[in-house]
């Protein structure tokens, strides 16, 4: 079956611009995990949805940082304002809900704010 | 909250099996032990996870003592297109805590 993926695959904007990140989950995958990556470095944790809410959003960097999954599928993250150092991939990963740690990654969005 | 520890370079040459390993001194009860592969300009794969002892699959063998404070990751007869960074997870089994991923470690597999 068809993987994660994440639209737009890159994504550049202007600073203090809005802008909103698409990840489409593995069917049946009831949970979603959100992500960002700088170079040279891990994965970083943003947020973690359960099914519709938000399990876990400690990741969250601050309130300019926003994501929602209103049917338990489709989750998008939303950047408000954006400064230059937002720039990074954003990555999504879902999972079944019996296996948190075995987690399916998209190919990431990057972002870049110039 | 385990913190893991592992090299941040490896080089290997084709054929060979490589080892990395990785400690997790303060490893919890209820947390396995994930490693993930990451190809440059894609998002991590998952590889393997265990709890103790020795498990293996069709890519990998992952090594864990009795105390469980390391883990070892075995590849077999690599290849040029096993270079990717690989990432050493302690979670939660039931995924009641994010996964904290480190820098990794660069295996770099030369001809």
């Amino acid at each position: 079956g068809a993987g994660v993926s994440q639209t737009p695959s890159n994504k550049v904007t202007e600073k203090g611009k809005y802008v909103e990140l698409r990840c489409d989950p593995i069917s049946g995958h009831t949970a979603l995990y959100w992500y960002r990556q700088s170079l040279g470095q891990g994965p970083e944790f943003l947020i973690y949805f359960q099914g519709t809410g938000a399990a876990d959003d400690s990741g969250l960097p601050n309130d300019r940082f926003f994501a929602v999954r209103p049917e338990g599928s489709v989750s998008t993250l939303k950047i408000q304002r954006t400064e230059r150092g937002d720039s990074a991939v954003y990555l999504c990963a879902s999972s079944y809900w019996t296996a948190p740690n075995e987690q399916f990654f998209g190919p990431g969005t990057r972002l870049t704010v110039l | 909250l385990a913190k893991t520890t592992q090299p941040i370079s490896m080089d290997s040459y084709e054929g060979q099996e490589v080892n990395i390993t990785c400690s997790h001194n303060n490893i919890a009860t209820n947390d396995y032990i994930t490693w993930y592969q990451q190809f440059p300009s894609q998002g991590p794969r998952f590889i393997i996870q265990g709890y103790k002892t020795k498990v293996t699959n069709e890519v990998a063998s992952l090594f864990i003592p009795a105390d469980r404070k390391s883990s070892t990751l075995s590849l077999p007869r690599v290849s040029l297109s096993d270079t990717a960074v690989y990432y050493c997870l302690v979670g939660d089994k039931e995924g009641r805590r994010a996964l904290t991923f480190g820098s990794g470690t660069r295996l770099q597999v030369q001809p």
